[in-house]
């Protein structure tokens, strides 16, 4: 079975210091990767998601950036954090092809900038 | 105008009840519905998902679509305390992109 990992479960970082999520899937081949941010009362919004090895669709413009070095590794970036960017981040993967796939959530990082 | 919206709750109810718990859309395109519960601190977890409209049942719950109302539902019979949570419904369009649209999510507890 499919298994999706987040670390860390929870960072506080201080405003202006870089910022390294990972994300890591097993069980899968070739998965559509996705990265979420969750503010409270706001929903979930995307920030990024990939196809495939170094490709990348970035949704929201801002300080944020993702790449995808391996297969089943997704990491979340920043070269200086903003208070701004404290939430709840998500990673979620799905099946490639066909016209939809239903998205599977790990655990989440909570970030907290100060 | 948000494409899907959803009553924030909070909603309480006791243990043993029917809980309902709804969303709203305005893409016509949307034909792909899911429900995800979160617990508080965790990622989302799916629970149902449905295609098109009609009934889907499975155990306790039962995930309804009505596309001519542009109306998404799930029902909760005989909650439990364990049901406490916050809980998503999410839509997306058979375009290929596989884009996800959330509602905020409503939170439930129910009361022993």
């Amino acid at each position: 079975s499919q298994t999706i990992h987040q670390w860390p479960a929870t960072l506080v970082q201080p405003v202006g210091s870089p910022l390294s999520l990972e994300c890591t899937v097993e069980g899968t081949s070739n998965p559509n990767l996705y990265w979420y941010r969750q503010a409270a009362g706001r929903g979930l919004q995307l920030l990024f998601y990939s196809v495939g090895i170094g490709q990348i669709s970035s949704e929201v413009p801002q300080n944020l950036s993702a790449s995808r070095p391996q297969d089943r590794q997704f990491i979340l970036s920043s070269k200086k954090l903003l208070l701004s960017d404290s939430g709840f981040y998500l990673c979620a993967w799905s099946a490639a092809g066909g016209l939809f796939e239903t998205q599977y959530f790990g655990p989440g990082t909570r970030l907290l900038v100060l | 105008q948000k494409e899907v919206e959803q009553d924030p709750g909070p909603l309480s109810v006791p243990e043993g009840a029917i809980v309902s718990l709804n969303c709203t859309y305005s893409n016509s395109a949307f034909q792909y519905f899911m429900w995800y519960r979160q617990y508080s601190r965790k990622g989302p977890e799916l629970l149902m998902y449905t295609y098109s409209s009609g009934n889907k049942e499975d155990g306790r719950f039962t995930a309804q679509v009505d596309k001519s109302s542009k109306y998404i539902s799930l029902f909760i019979r005989d909650s439990q305390p364990s049901d406490s949570a916050t809980y998503l419904c999410a839509m997306s369009a058979l375009d290929g992109a596989n884009n996800l649209f959330f509602g905020t999510g409503t939170r439930l507890t129910v009361i022993p």
